[in-house]
């Protein structure tokens, strides 16, 4: 066990509907990361927040969108679902060393 | 920037026999390098990184890197495999603020 902890496990919806995903890092970690895995993609970094606030962005869509909280867990919006957007999606959280990241179970979501 | 390749998509060894799971990289500057390990249904784990010092990094469940800054080579070995290290492996670097670039991943199968 991480100690990362997302909810829910598993998402089913439908293409044009929003939905959103959570994440609580680890005890004493104020960096948060999310990740989206795909059979196409691989394992791609979408955005990064440290101690609330933005601080790296990667390949993530417009119609996409993250915040932390001052209690630290973090979000991930997904807006106009696409059925390319169905994928495992992952949160992971850090002490803010270089690649020591520690990673939740996912979530996985389904588009249809 | 920052990237790691990993050249085999799916690698199979005996039980018993030695892994290994390649990784080369290109980065500027001191590499710090890192794998994990994705089990079935579940998130990423750490196993080791190299960051300074000794080219033999050892890692979790008996696995070990050897870092090679000639050939820009990172790769994964365990000198006899079990039918548990079945799963998937990738390779990552730190880009920008900490978060990670990841290879494409590799699957290892060790046959019983």
């Amino acid at each position: 066990d991480s100690g990362v902890t997302q909810t829910p496990k598993h998402l089913i919806t439908a293409t044009g509907q929003r939905v959103t995903l959570r994440c609580s890092p680890r005890s004493g970690d104020l960096s948060v990361y999310w990740y989206q895995q795909s059979l196409d993609q691989g394992l791609q970094f979408l955005i990064q927040y440290y101690n609330g606030e933005e601080r790296a962005k990667g390949n993530i869509l417009e119609r996409f969108s993250a915040q932390q909280f001052p209690d630290l867990h973090s979000e991930l919006n997904l807006s106009s679902l696409e059925l390319g957007d169905s994928a495992l999606y992952f949160c992971a959280s850090s002490v803010d060393q270089p690649g020591e990241q520690f990673f939740g179970p996912g979530t996985r979501l389904t588009v249809l | 920037a920052q990237s790691v390749a990993q050249p085999e998509d799916q690698v199979n060894v005996a039980e018993g026999n030695p892994l290994t799971v390649k990784c080369t990289y290109s980065v500027s500057g001191n590499p710090y390098l890192f794998w994990y390990v994705q089990y079935p249904n579940r998130g990423l784990q750490f196993l080791l990184k190299y960051i300074t010092g000794d080219n033999l990094v050892k890692g979790s469940y008996g696995f070990e890197a050897e870092f090679n800054k000639s050939q820009t080579s990172f790769h994964l070995k365990k000198p006899s495999a079990l039918v548990s290290d079945s799963a998937l492996y990738f390779c990552a670097v730190p880009t920008g603020a900490n978060n990670l670039f990841f290879g494409t991943g590799t699957r290892l199968t060790v046959i019983p």
